[in-house]
């Protein structure tokens, strides 16, 4: 069974301040998305990462891909409260099924004004 | 923008019910999954569904489930007999592809009494 693990779990920051936010496997994955999720609504897709080594940039949002495809990160630069989300992680199974996600428990974002 | 859609927001169940969940995925998207969420934990993979037949489904999904594409355009995922640890959120999701994004709903909420 493949894991994501993601760290923090909780993490509560000032407007205007970095973060960055962890998303580790002991496996590999043919991809990863990432994806923020409000309370009681379906997980809204940020960006999907294939390459190892892979970064991409989405405003003021940093994500890069393990170089062995085994883990991401997903930096904030100068954070605003409309950040303020549970941040998911989800892998694509690489050597088996490409039909299905495996999530992390996420990250919960507080950006307080 | 085209989005999956997801009907109820909510339903409440007696236990030992059966309760039928619908979804509409994107228009040009070939593949179907469902996954569900409960309180507090991980979103949790259930079935993928391609031309017409399941491709892959997790342990969770036992004969209590199924899933159908009754016409062109629904995704359904009915649970007969319903149990109290059934309640959770319950999300549809689509892609184009088998390796590519995957689009989620905004969920049902399921709540069995």
């Amino acid at each position: 069974t493949q894991l994501l693990e993601q760290s923090p779990q909780f993490l509560s920051i000032q407007e205007g301040e970095n973060l960055t936010v962890y998303c580790n496997s002991s496996s590999v994955f043919s991809s990863l998305q990432w994806y923020r999720q409000e309370p009681g609504e379906g997980p809204v897709l940020l960006v999907t990462v294939v390459t190892g080594g892979e970064v991409k940039k989405l405003k003021r949002l940093t994500f890069q891909f393990g170089d062995a495809r085994k883990d991401s990160s997903l930096h904030i630069t100068a954070a605003q409260p409309g950040d303020t989300g549970l941040y998911l992680c989800a892998g694509l199974d690489s050597g088996g099924s490409n039909y299905k996600l495996t999530f992390g428990k996420g990250t919960l974002l507080t950006v307080n004004p | 923008e085209p989005e999956v859609t997801q009907t109820p927001s909510h339903q409440v169940t007696q236990m030992g019910q059966e309760v039928i969940l619908r979804c509409v995925p994107i228009s040009n998207h070939l593949y179907f999954y469902w996954y569900r969420q409960i309180l507090g934990q991980k979103v949790e993979f259930l079935v993928s569904f391609y031309n017409n037949e399941i491709s892959e489904k997790s342990e969770i999904f036992d004969d209590q489930f199924s899933v159908e594409r009754p016409d062109g355009s629904n995704f359904t995922l009915k649970i007969r007999s319903t149990k109290l640890e059934d309640s959770a959120m319950y999300f549809c999701a689509s892609s184009k592809g088998q390796a590519l994004e995957a689009f989620f709903g905004q969920g049902t909420r399921l709540t069995v009494v």
